[in-house]
């Protein structure tokens, strides 16, 4: 069984500081990593896309991938009251052609005024 | 272009009616995915198609699922009969061959089955 962990959090941090949230992955085949943003009551968004080790930056997003550690972040900075959120973690696998994702059980963010 | 389109939104059914979901994949997608989730066991994968053929239906949960691409633009996902137990938001999601993966989600749609 593929699995993919993250705390549920939640994780509470003030407005204007950097929220770190983090997911391990089971499977060392897996290629691609996403980072997902549900708010309550609303679908999965794409935010971030990172397939090779290192950094990716996007605006205020940077994604962290160690695929030796099977570990992969994501910085939020300058966090703000609208980041509040759940956040979670998708991984691919060799399972049927890599398209099938399995998530996290997600990260709860909580960002105070 | 528009998202991934869902309907109904809500759905509100007694127990052992039949109930379908509907899902139209962003135009040019080739691959649908259909989701369940609940709180207790998260985002499940239930079954997905490439260019409407079913390729993966491991997640569909027992035979009173079942799920139907007829063409590139519609997917219904049909549960028949309906329990309480199916009480869940069931998403539907959409990607290419060529988007690295990336999966994108429709609205959803939230079951109520009493």
């Amino acid at each position: 069984q593929k699995e993919v962990e993250q705390n549920s959090g939640p994780l509470s941090v003030p407005e204007g500081a950097i929220a770190s949230l983090n997911c391990t992955y089971s499977d060392r085949v897996s290629q691609s990593f996403f980072w997902y943003r549900q708010y309550s009551g609303k679908s999965p968004e794409l935010i971030m896309s990172i397939y090779s080790n290192g950094d990716k930056e996007d605006g205020r997003f940077t994604a962290q991938l160690n695929k030796a550690s099977q570990y992969v972040s994501l910085l939020i900075r300058d966090s703000q009251p609208s980041d509040s959120a759940t956040y979670l973690c998708a991984v691919n696998g060799a399972d049927t052609g890599f398209q099938k994702l399995v998530f996290g059980t997600g990260t709860r963010l909580l960002v105070s005024p | 272009d528009a998202g991934v389109i869902q309907s109904p939104r809500h759905e509100v059914t007694e127990m052992g009616q039949e109930v379908t979901l509907r899902c139209k994949p962003i135009s040019g997608h080739d691959y649908l995915f259909w989701y369940r989730q609940t709180m207790m066991r998260g985002l499940e994968l239930l079954i997905y198609f490439n260019n409407n053929v079913p390729i993966d239906d491991s997640g569909m949960p027992e035979d009173r699922f079942s799920a139907k691409m007829p063409n590139a633009s519609f997917s219904t996902l049909k549960i028949q009969p309906s329990e309480p137990r199916d009480s869940a938001v069931y998403f539907c999601a959409s990607s290419w061959d060529g988007s690295s993966y990336e999966q994108y989600f429709g609205p959803g749609t939230r079951l109520t089955v009493t």
